[in-house]
């Protein structure tokens, strides 16, 4: 079975840290994804990766930065942590724009 | 970005009803690609289906069934006798067209199914 693993399941920091949020996925997939899901605004995409080191910017990229040092791992960094960062972020992957995503068990983030 | 519309924000059955959700999407691209998935109230995104925008044929698996019509942009996904179990989030979702990898998400329909 695929696996997406996210490093943590719920998240409190303070407003200015800077926060990682990682992502390992175990199938060797080239594409990788971050989003943020809050309610009544669905699932929207923060940045994706199609290949190591290869990152584009989604729909709501601002506030946010990503890694992708080696395939298997894709990480979102909060440079500066706010308040409106608060919410529920989930990671995806899969192996070519025409196959399904599988996605991580969330982390839940919490800016205080 | 081109968009993926759920029109229905919440909806809510008597259990053994049919319900159908809807899905509106923006393309400019003669290749892409179309999913579904269900999230839970556990929360974890479960891949539901996929179409390639060349294959019009519609799908049945078990009470499941999708209707995807390229002339009006839509891929309606249909529950025949819904159950309680039911009751989730339904996302429908697009890749634009061959080679690019963006996966772009509606907002999703909370589907309630009351015994």
């Amino acid at each position: 079975d695929v696996k997406v693993t996210q490093s943590s399941r719920y998240l409190v920091k303070r407003t200015g840290e800077k926060v990682f949020l990682e992502c390992v996925q175990d199938m060797d997939h080239e594409n990788m994804f971050w989003y943020r899901q809050d309610p009544g605004l669905g699932l929207r995409l923060i940045y994706f990766s199609y290949d190591v080191k290869m990152k584009e910017k989604g729909d709501i990229p601002e506030g946010y930065s990503v890694s992708r040092e080696k395939k298997e791992r894709f990480s979102l960094i909060l440079e500066s942590a706010s308040t409106n960062q608060t919410s529920m972020y989930l990671c995806a992957s899969r192996f070519t724009e025409n196959t399904e995503a599988f996605f991580g068990q969330g982390t839940r983030l919490t800016v205080v | 970005a081109q968009k993926v519309t759920q029109a229905q924000t919440e909806i809510s059955v008597v259990e053994k009803e049919d319900v159908t959700l809807d899905c509106v999407y923006e393309t400019r691209d003669t290749t892409y690609y179309l999913f579904w998935y269900k999230q839970p109230p556990s929360g974890e995104l479960v891949f539901l289906i996929r179409r390639n925008s060349f294959d019009e044929q519609n799908e049945i698996s078990g009470r499941y069934s999708w209707n995807f019509q390229k002339s009006t942009s839509s891929f309606n996904f249909t529950i025949t006798a819904s159950q309680v179990v039911d009751s989730a989030v339904y996302f429908c979702a697009r890749t634009p067209g061959a080679g690019s990898y963006q996966l772009t998400f509606g907002k999703g329909t909370k589907l309630s199914v009351i015994p």
